[in-house]
């Protein structure tokens, strides 16, 4: 399985963009690159997925390497309720399955 | 829509005795996934069904631990005899075949005394 390398922990002052990265050197061409990120006391939630493109949604933009060997998640404005553990997940394109690794806290500061 | 409806939220056993944690996934989702989240850890993935039908459950220790998911829909992860490392956060997520976002229901925390 393919794995990937977050920093374990970050701080962003609040209003501030963030930049989350994300490598993974061992990417497959069938690997599709999510992020999750988790609230305590919660079970994971979606945030985004890109296979080769840059994607942008309601909540963060990825950038993704041209070699696709690293990503970037950007969350253009922080808030207090973005404080969680992002992850950086490898999705199998043939067989679906999430690999979650550890994680990088986000700590945001008001 | 309603989420991933996971139950009981918590629950308490001694070690060797055991339990049942049961999933009701999102209405049409076809795949099925079952996590064991140790504090302070990500979730390790234990089993995957597509339908009924097992994808991989290569993480399942399997000398204690079950799981079935009958007529494709809800499913139920046992586990028997129950370890004092069995303790942790159990998350059951699922996805339309696969092909989008899982998503994930609270999740049942054991606690193995």
């Amino acid at each position: 399985d393919a794995k990937t390398t977050q920093p374990n922990s970050m701080e962003s002052n609040e209003e501030e963009p963030v930049h989350l990265p994300c490598n993974h050197s061992t990417i497959s061409g069938t690997d599709y690159i999510h992020w999750y990120r988790q609230l305590p006391s919660q079970g994971p939630e979606y945030v985004i997925h890109g296979l080769t493109s840059n994607v942008n949604n309601r909540m963060a933009s990825l950038a993704i390497a041209e070699d696709r060997k690293s990503s970037t998640l950007i969350l253009h404005r922080a808030t207090l309720r973005d404080a969680a553990v992002y992850y950086c997940i490898l999705r199998d394109g043939r067989t679906y399955k999430y690999i979650f690794g550890t994680g990088t806290r986000l700590k945001v500061l008001a | 829509e309603a989420g991933v409806a996971q139950s009981p939220r918590y629950k308490i056993i001694e070690k060797r005795q055991s339990v049942a944690f049961w999933c009701n996934p999102i209405s049409g989702h076809a795949t099925l996934y079952w996590y064991q989240q140790i504090l302070g850890q990500g979730p390790k993935l234990l089993i995957q069904f597509q339908n009924n039908g097992v994808v991989d459950d290569s993480q399942l220790p399997k000398d204690r631990f079950s799981a079935e998911r009958l007529k494709g829909v809800d499913s139920t992860l046992k586990i028997q005899p129950a370890k004092l490392e069995d303790s942790a956060v159990y998350l059951c997520a699922s996805s339309f075949a696969g092909k989008t976002e899982a998503f994930f229901g609270q999740g049942t925390r054991l606690t193995v005394v």
